[in-house]
Parts: structure tokens; sequence; C-alpha cells
């Protein structure tokens, strides 16, 4: 079946831009979450979704990132103003449930390139 | 604070030795704790979580609380595990995992 998708693959930008990162979980997943992996480093906890709502924003590095999802299913991630730091993988991944027990399936992730 | 060390970037053995792949883990409750791997060109994915103690594609990870460890371990390593493996914690059984840098995986024929 469909997994998660993510879009677009790769992205470049210049510094300053805003870009917009969206993610389609597999569908019935409640449960959604975005990670950032910057080269050589583990992946980085950004922000939680059950349904619409984001009970977990704590991982957002700055107040550039903001994120939201909309109908229980897709989510978009926006950073304003891009930065070179933001240049990672972003990755997006669903579960049937909120809660470590579910188990999170992965998108194949945005590279971000900054300019 | 809760971190996941993999102090290993490369680990290369050949076919058919035994593999381990260390994880060690700053936490001071009762983590859950898991491996991850991604093969190349495909998505990450969960390998096995130490609260299933099952055996996964011949890997098994014990959770030694003493030493802060949760290494992977495989007795006959095989071509097709060749892969970037990452280990994770949860630090409070809920939902953020905390992960590793990971360790790039080489079986040489």
């Amino acid at each position: 079946g469909a997994g998660v998708s993510q879009s677009p693959s790769n992205k470049v930008t210049e510094k300053g831009k805003d870009v917009e990162l969206r993610c389609d979980p597999i569908s019935g997943h409640t449960a959604l979450y975005w990670y950032r992996q910057s080269l050589g480093q583990g992946l980085e906890f950004l922000i939680y979704f059950q349904g619409n709502s984001a009970p977990d924003k704590s991982g957002l590095p700055s107040d550039r990132f903001s994120a939201e999802r909309t109908g229980g299913s897709v989510s978009t991630l926006t950073i304003q103003r891009t930065q070179q730091e933001d240049s990672a993988v972003y990755l997006c991944a669903s579960s049937t449930g909120g809660g470590i027990s579910y188990e999170q399936y992965f998108g194949p992730g945005t590279r971000l390139t900054v300019t | 604070a809760q971190r996941v060390t993999q102090p290993e970037k490369l680990l290369s053995v050949f076919k058919g030795a035994p593999v381990e792949l260390k994880c060690n883990y700053s936490y001071s409750g009762s983590p859950e704790l898991f491996w991850y791997v991604q093969y190349s060109r495909q998505r990450l994915q969960l390998l096995l979580r130490h609260i299933s103690r099952e055996s996964i594609k011949g890997f098994t990870a014990d959770l030694n609380k003493g030493e802060t460890s949760f290494h992977l371990k495989k007795p006959f390593a095989q071509e097709e595990d060749s892969a970037m493996y990452y280990c994770a914690l949860t630090p409070n059984s809920n939902y953020q995992l905390i992960w590793g840098a990971g360790t790039k995986l080489i079986i040489k024929p």
C-alpha cells in the first residue's frame, strides 16, 4: 500500500526565502511527526501532531518554523526567512496512534539546501 | 540531559563475521530503546525494540541498565545487512524519540 509521501524530494532556496514542505501520511494514521536530520547527525524531533492538534511543538528550533495539519491528514512544515543552518533532510513519519507503542512509518524525506 | 551515543560512525566487517553496533544512552529513568535501519535508497524503518525482546533478521539487542547500553548484535553478518543503523530512546514512554548519530555498517564479501 501507499506509504508516507513527502514533497518536494529536493528543494534549493536562497537565504531569506520562505519554504513549505509537505507530508502526506498513511491514510488513517492519526499521529504525525516531523524530524530534521543535519549532515552526520541523528534525527532531531521537531513537532508531533495528534489529529490536527500539535500537543508538542517543543522541538521547533525557532519562531521561523511552523507547522500545521489539516483534515487529520496532510501536514505542512513552513520555514520563514531560511538560513544556511536550516539546510538538512526533513523527515516526516506517521503512526496509527500517538505514543511510542505505535510504530512510526517514515517518508523519504525532503532535502533542503539553503544557499 | 537525555542523550544517545553511537561511538562508531563506520563499522566494516567481513561476511560471516559477528557484528556488534554499540549504543550507549544517558537517562536516569527507565527508557524504551529502539534500533532503526536505513538500507541504501530505502526509508528509515524500525528494526527492533527492546520491549519486544525479539530477533529480527538475526539481530538481537539487550538492554543493560547497569552499563546504560543497548548494543545491536548479529552472530553472522550478511552482505544485505549493509546499511545505516540508528539507536533511539524515548525518555517518557510517550512519543518523542531521541536519536544517536548513526553507524554505517559495511559488510565486505
